[in-house]
């Protein structure tokens, strides 16, 4: 069975610093990765996802996360963070075929002034 | 925009009674999901539906059942109560089984 670490619990920033929240994944022959966003008081958005093609994905508003095979790793990275950022993190992954999404514990982005 | 609702945001009910969490989409989805979220473990899957009247187990289905009567509605039922089932409960659908798409949220207190 998939499983998905994510070793940070908590990333504390300060505004306009670069950050990279780590994920890694147990080997499969083929994952679906995903990023989703947690706002208080909300349900999980879908951040970016990489299904296939490009190992580099990119959101809208300037996060990116790069698919590397070889060290089953799913970081998401932001070069300029905002206040706005400051959110929960959930790496998950998906095998082919009919298999369910696997979550990470979550990592808590803090971003200060 | 895919909206999936559900019905409270904060419940709070007492050890012993029939709690039911209703999940609806609008997005005409064949896959539905429940999971509870608690800290420092992440989201676990409760149940999931791929069809009308269709349930499979999740991870962590002890203590909970689920009702799926119509595509857009899957409920979630807590036949009894229980102190340790104060969690976030999150719903989700999708088309596919890949992007899911998730409610707000119920935030459930038992006392």
């Amino acid at each position: 069975a998939q499983s998905v670490t994510q070793l940070d619990s908590q990333v504390p920033v300060f505004e306009e610093a670069p950050v990279e929240l780590r994920c890694n994944y147990s080997s499969s022959v083929s994952v679906y990765l995903f990023w989703y966003v947690q706002y208080p008081n909300q349900g999980l958005q879908l951040l970016l996802k990489y299904l296939s093609g490009s190992t580099l994905v990119e959101s809208i508003n300037g996060f990116e996360a790069e698919f590397n095979k070889s060290q089953t790793s799913f970081h998401l990275r932001k070069p300029s963070v905002h206040i706005s950022d400051t959110a929960e993190y959930f790496c998950a992954v998906k095998g082919t075929g009919f298999q369910k999404l696997v979550f990470g514990t979550g990592t808590r982005l803090l971003v200060s002034p | 925009d895919v909206k999936v609702t559900q019905s409270s945001r904060y419940l709070v009910k007492r050890t012993g009674e029939k709690v039911f969490l209703e999940c609806v989409q609008d997005m005409d989805h064949e896959n539905m999901f429940w999971y509870r979220q608690d800290p420092g473990l992440g989201l676990r899957l409760i149940y999931f539906s791929y069809d009308v009247k269709m349930k499979e187990k999740g991870d962590i289905p002890e203590g909970y059942s689920v009702s799926r009567e119509k595509k857009e509605r899957f409920s979630l039922i807590l036949e009894s109560a229980s102190t340790n089932q104060t969690s976030m409960y999150l719903c989700a659908s999708s088309w596919s089984l890949e992007t899911q798409y998730f409610g707000p949220g119920t935030r459930l207190l038992v006392l």
